[in-house]
């Protein structure tokens, strides 16, 4: 059974700051990875998918990468502002069934 | 182009009540889910549509039953709510055969409370 795990669970940082969200997973027999943000009270918003046949995938300041070898990703934002603070999980598709295993998510706030 | 919508936005009830939480999308997808999210268990997965007319559980689907009504309708219907249903409710769509390129797109959720 697949397991995706988190760390840290949250994260501040002062603005203008490069930072790096870690995501591990146990299986890496993978289709893709995706990561979302989630603003409080409100939805998912898919911000990179990256396919099992990539090494990474960039998104104006974020750029996300995909080691399935160590069975890591990580998401890299660069530059990060005040409106960056949200909570980022990330989520494999794996398995027969056609579902996504979610971490946690790493609870960002950027200082102003 | 609304995207994937959800109603109700939020909901409390009585254990014992019965309630269906609505999805609908509009961007021709071929498959829809349903999650459910609590504190420090992430999103986990009670039942899917790979396609119109088909439907199949996912990591937890006790307690619940789904309808796939049409290609842009997708209901969850709770029978007899207990309160460890209380928790987040996400739908989410998809098109693509090829999983590589499977983005999942969410909707705004749906906060049950059951009491």
């Amino acid at each position: 059974k697949q397991e995706v795990t988190q760390i840290p669970a949250a994260l501040s940082v002062p603005e203008g700051e490069n930072l790096v969200l870690n995501c591990s997973f146990t299986d890496s027999a993978i289709y893709n990875l995706q990561w979302f943000r989630q603003d409080p009270g409100k939805g998912l918003t898919s911000l990179l998918l990256i396919q099992s046949s990539q090494r990474e995938q960039t998104s104006g300041r974020l750029n996300a990468s995909l080691d399935k070898s160590s069975g890591r990703s990580t998401l890299y934002i660069a530059a990060s502002q005040p409106g960056d603070s949200a909570t980022y999980l990330c989520a494999a598709d794996s398995g027969s069934a056609r579902q996504l295993t979610f971490g946690s998510g790493t609870q960002l706030t950027v200082l102003p | 182009n609304a995207g994937v919508t959800q109603t109700p936005k939020f909901q409390v009830l009585k254990t014992g009540q019965s309630m269906t939480l609505q999805c609908a999308q509009d961007m021709n997808h071929n498959s829809m889910y349903w999650y459910r999210q609590d504190p420090g268990m992430g999103l986990r997965l009670i039942y899917y549509s790979a396609s119109e007319g088909t439907t199949d559980k996912g990591e937890v689907p006790n307690g619940y039953n789904v309808s796939r009504l049409n290609k842009r309708e997708f209901s969850l219907r709770l029978e007899s709510a207990a309160p460890s249903q209380t928790s987040v409710y996400f739908c989410a769509s998809s098109d693509h055969r090829d999983r590589a390129y499977n983005e999942q797109f969410f909707g705004p959720g749906t906060r049950l409370t059951v009491l």
